[in-house]
């Protein structure tokens, strides 16, 4: 199975950094995606993790431990618009993508 | 590269009718397409994965005589909830992806509000 756990809501001033947590049964997934969802959008790739280690992306990264079944977001000096639900999601063989109920990141000035 | 749009976006309904929502992929060939639901403040729930030229596979509780799911080209996918009830208002979101890769591109959604 593959149960995706990840916290329902963190909050985080202007130019600080947040991290997501994101933990998931290991059987049967190839990789881990991070999507960014605005209220009432489709969501919008962020990342994708097949190996263990952290991957940089400007402001964003992200990190995947596959024995450890643990992946984690890094959004570095938060902006407004960086206010969003964060979804992480583990794909299997068959490219189906199992989603978290989505972490809801609230940044204040 | 990798826009996927749909249509409409927004639709009001009666209940009884049925709507058809549809998805395409715009600077790409999508061999496979997958359709999700989305309640308020829940996370994306996969109903459907469509392949070109194929049947679609639905998930379990998907109900296939209700959601027809058609893939009648690599760059088009279309959803029609038939006999739609208040119970199917929800965000429609379909998502395309190239052959043998595993990420998925998102449309914008359709916004479903059956009354």
């Amino acid at each position: 199975g593959q149960n995706i756990d990840q916290p329902t809501e963190m909050t985080a001033t202007e130019g600080a950094i947040v991290q997501i947590n994101c933990t998931y049964q290991t059987s049967g997934f190839n990789g881990l995606f991070w999507y960014q969802q605005h209220a009432g959008e489709a969501p919008t790739f962020l990342s994708y993790n097949v190996l263990d280690g952290l991957e940089e992306k400007g402001r964003f990264s992200s990190f995947l431990s596959r024995s450890k079944g643990y992946s984690y977001l890094l959004l570095k000096e938060l902006q407004m618009k960086d206010s969003a639900s964060y979804l992480c999601a583990g794909v299997t063989n068959d490219y189906k993508l199992s989603f978290g109920a989505g972490t809801t990141v609230t940044v204040r000035a | 590269g990798a826009v996927v749009s749909q249509h409409p976006s927004r639709v009001i309904c009666k209940s009884g009718t049925s709507v058809k929502i549809e998805c395409r992929s715009l600077d790409f060939q999508a061999t496979t397409m997958f359709w999700y639901r989305q309640f308020p403040k829940q996370s994306l729930m996969l109903m459907a994965t469509s392949n070109e030229g194929s049947k679609a596979t639905y998930e379990q509780g998907v109900e296939k005589d209700k959601f027809l799911i058609n893939h009648a080209s690599l760059t088009l996918s279309t959803l029609t909830v038939t006999s739609a009830h208040p119970e199917d208002s929800s965000f429609y979101i379909c998502s395309a992806s190239l052959a043998g890769q595993e990420t998925q591109y998102f449309g914008p959604g359709t916004r479903l509000l059956v009354l």
